[in-house]
């Protein structure tokens, strides 16, 4: 069973950028696909995008195309999501988790961000 | 608005059995397996069934599912103050907006 730990939690001013990491253990990193999905307070799960550490695919939500960037490096076991032109309502936390091509098997323990001036 | 339609609660008491429905088209549940997540208060959401009535190791007999056409359904029966959760389904989407959908999420409480 494959541990994902995430970076801590993170404010930003609207218009900065923030990436946010998930480190894999306990697992083969490049067996996995990667996928990042956010829940703003008191709201719903809303996947983001996914990645493919194997062939380095990736792909996106459309309505996070343009300013979400998801990337994996493979010599750290570690998954990366990073979102730009940052607004308010990208106040949310965000969980990375192994999808197994059809269902989210393992997740982290979530990354809040704070968008605020 | 979510893709997939949830209930937004549904109660009933210890011990009984609960079922909670998701809805959705043929550009998803139609043609894809569903998933069903349980999130505890301020906890990461929790793989409770996939491939429409497939068990995790670890997961309780109590939890089942099921799919028919374009809908699914999550049961769980013996309810227990610890089952109180937001439940989530989702699936794989085939349109262009987005490659996997949930649903807006059910609150459960048990009385």
């Amino acid at each position: 069973q494959v541990e994902l730990v995430q970076s801590g939690a993170e404010v930003r001013k609207p218009g900065s950028s923030v990436k946010v990491s998930c480190k894999a253990s306990g697992g083969i990193f490049s067996s996995y696909t990667f996928s990042w999905v956010r829940q703003a307070p008191g709201q719903g799960l809303e996947w983001m995008g996914g990645i493919n550490p194997i062939f380095g695919t990736v792909a996106y939500a459309q309505k996070f195309q343009g300013r979400v960037t998801i990337t994996a490096d493979k010599s750290t076991s570690t998954a990366y999501m990073e979102v730009s032109g940052l607004r308010s309502d990208d106040t949310a936390v965000y969980f990375c988790a192994t999808d197994r091509g059809g269902f989210f098997e393992n997740w982290g323990q979530g990354t809040l961000v704070t968008v605020s001036s | 608005q979510s893709v997939l339609t949830q209930p937004p609660s549904v109660s009933a008491a210890a011990g009984q059995k609960v079922t909670i429905s998701c809805s959705g088209s043929s550009s998803n549940i139609g043609n894809n397996d569903v998933s069903w997540y349980q999130q505890l208060p301020g906890t990461a959401p929790k793989l409770l069934i996939h491939e429409n009535n497939k068990r995790p190791s670890g997961i309780p007999d109590r939890f089942s599912g099921s799919k028919s056409g374009t809908s699914a359904t999550l049961g769980i029966t013996g309810l227990q103050t610890g089952d109180e959760a937001d439940y989530y389904c989702g699936t794989s989407d085939n349109s262009l907006s987005a490659s996997w959908v949930f649903g807006g999420g059910t609150k459960l409480t048990v009385l």
